[in-house]
């Protein structure tokens, strides 16, 4: 079925390191991946986006891979503050067809150690 | 620019009543979509409008339902309101839905309404 999933629920890390979450789709048409960050009593906010015609792409601090063939997507934070730690977001859009839908994973909370 | 904005914040209703959510999307924007977000099921797809039509719904029932204006602002409704709908409901608007002919393009989500059913 539709499913968008993060293999780990908490990630904590250093101040300072670089911090990486995971997550796995299984919708092998979906042709759009976006990262959210939602911090408590907010919603979520845009962090960067990928099209499935790239395998990599990268923001301030922080970069996205995209490995297709094992359907596979990574966020990377460089030196992780602590105005970092939120609960991080893949979503995906399943298909063309599906028009302004975004299929979301559970989420990875982000815990940053002074 | 201003960024989505919903009303209200929080909400609290009891069994049976029937609610109604309002969301301005960012100027300029076309396409809105409602998401419901709670503990157990996340965030879930409830419709997306565009042009004052819904273009896709996800899997909820009847009770949940919504529109959209020809100045973007969307609203959606809950009726006969059960304990399972407390939630954060949100609502995301975006640029133009295919405009690059992909299925969606950046969805930019609003601070939601905290719904409290008792």
């Amino acid at each position: 079925g539709e499913s968008v999933g993060l293999h780990l629920p908490t990630l904590s890390v250093q101040e300072g390191d670089n911090s990486i979450i995971n997550c796995a789709y299984s919708n092998s048409a979906s042709d759009y991946f976006i990262w959210y960050k939602q911090e408590s009593g907010k919603g979520p906010q845009f962090i960067i986006d990928i099209r499935s015609n790239m395998d990599k792409r990268q923001g301030q601090r922080v970069t996205v891979l995209l490995n297709k063939t094992v359907k596979h997507l990574s966020l990377q934070i460089a030196a992780t503050q602590p105005g970092d730690s939120a609960v991080y977001f893949c979503a995906e859009n399943p298909s063309l067809s599906n028009t302004g839908k975004l299929i979301f994973g559970q989420g990875t909370t982000l815990q940053v150690k002074p | 620019k201003a960024g989505v904005t919903q009303t209200p914040r929080y909400l609290i209703k009891t069994r049976g009543q029937q609610v109604t959510l309002s969301c301005s999307p960012i100027s300029g924007h076309r396409s809105v979509s409602w998401y419901q977000q709670t503990p157990g099921q996340g965030l879930q797809f409830l419709f997306e409008y565009f042009s004052e039509t819904q273009r896709n719904k996800g899997n909820f029932p009847g009770r949940f339902s919504g529109r959209q204006f020809s100045n973007s602002r969307s609203e959606m409704n809950v009726s006969t309101l059960e304990l399972g709908d407390s939630a954060l409901y949100l609502c995301a608007s975006s640029l133009e839905a295919s405009k690059f002919l992909t299925s969606t393009d950046t969805q930019y989500f609003g601070p939601g309404t905290r719904l409290t059913v008792l």
